[in-house]
């Protein structure tokens, strides 16, 4: 089955704590995308990638890193995380970044404390 | 700057009854408008408009754009409670060498029976 997998579903952490969100897909998409969703603010763009070692800055960046070693994964490095990174996060990829083929991961709530 | 405006932000509606989300936005080179429908997790895609004037229909559900009027519409005919979920608007545009989509803050629906 075509999908994007998501890990873990649900964190909760302590400020400080380093963590790592994976996100792995098997569709061979070339274009993967992080955001996070909060109330009132919609889907906002972390980070993208457009190919494997290609990765570029979306609209929200601050605070996270990404890597693209492997076609298939791209995992999000909350290197200190801080409670205003609470949030609903989405991995999703696509053939390209058009958006119409996006297939988007189940998501990760995390909470900072 | 880039944005996408949806309202309203909140509707609560009967079973039976007809609604219309709006969508209005501002993207440097504008390439399509997409809708996506998110219930309890990720976003599942509706529709892609990329013509003024011509509707996308998929059973009780339907979508039209303005491209001189910068507005989409995404109509539900005769509301079930499974139509209850947030409805998510995007914008692609191309920005110097890549291609940039955008989201709105959403629509809640609530189809209470």
């Amino acid at each position: 089955e075509a999908q994007v997998t998501q890990n873990p579903r649900y964190l909760i952490t302590v400020t400080g704590k380093k963590l790592t969100v994976t996100c792995s897909q098997n569709m061979n998409h070339e274009y993967m995308s992080w955001y996070r969703q909060d109330p009132g603010l919609g889907l906002r763009q972390i980070y993208y990638s457009m190919n494997v070692e290609v990765t570029d800055k979306g609209d929200v960046p601050e605070g996270y890193k990404v890597s693209r070693k492997e076609k298939r994964n791209f995992p999000l490095i909350l290197e200190s995380p801080s409670p205003n990174q609470t949030s609903l996060y989405f991995c999703a990829s696509s053939l390209d970044a058009r958006g119409y083929g996006y297939t988007f991961g189940s998501g990760t709530r995390l909470t900072v404390v | 700057e880039d944005k996408v405006v949806q309202s309203p932000l909140s509707l609560v509606v009967h079973e039976g009854d007809t609604v219309t989300l709006n969508c209005s936005y501002e993207v440097t080179n504008f390439r399509s408008l997409l809708w996506y429908k998110q219930e309890k997790k990720a976003p599942t895609f509706l529709f892609m408009l990329t013509s003024s004037g011509i509707e996308k229909k998929s059973g009780r559900l339907s979508s039209i754009l303005d491209k001189k009027e910068l507005f989409s519409i995404l109509n539900i005919t005769a509301t079930q409670t499974g139509d209850s979920a947030i409805y998510l608007c995007a914008v692609g545009g191309w920005k110097t060498s890549y291609d940039k989509v955008i989201f709105g803050p959403g629509t809640s629906l609530s189809v209470i029976p």
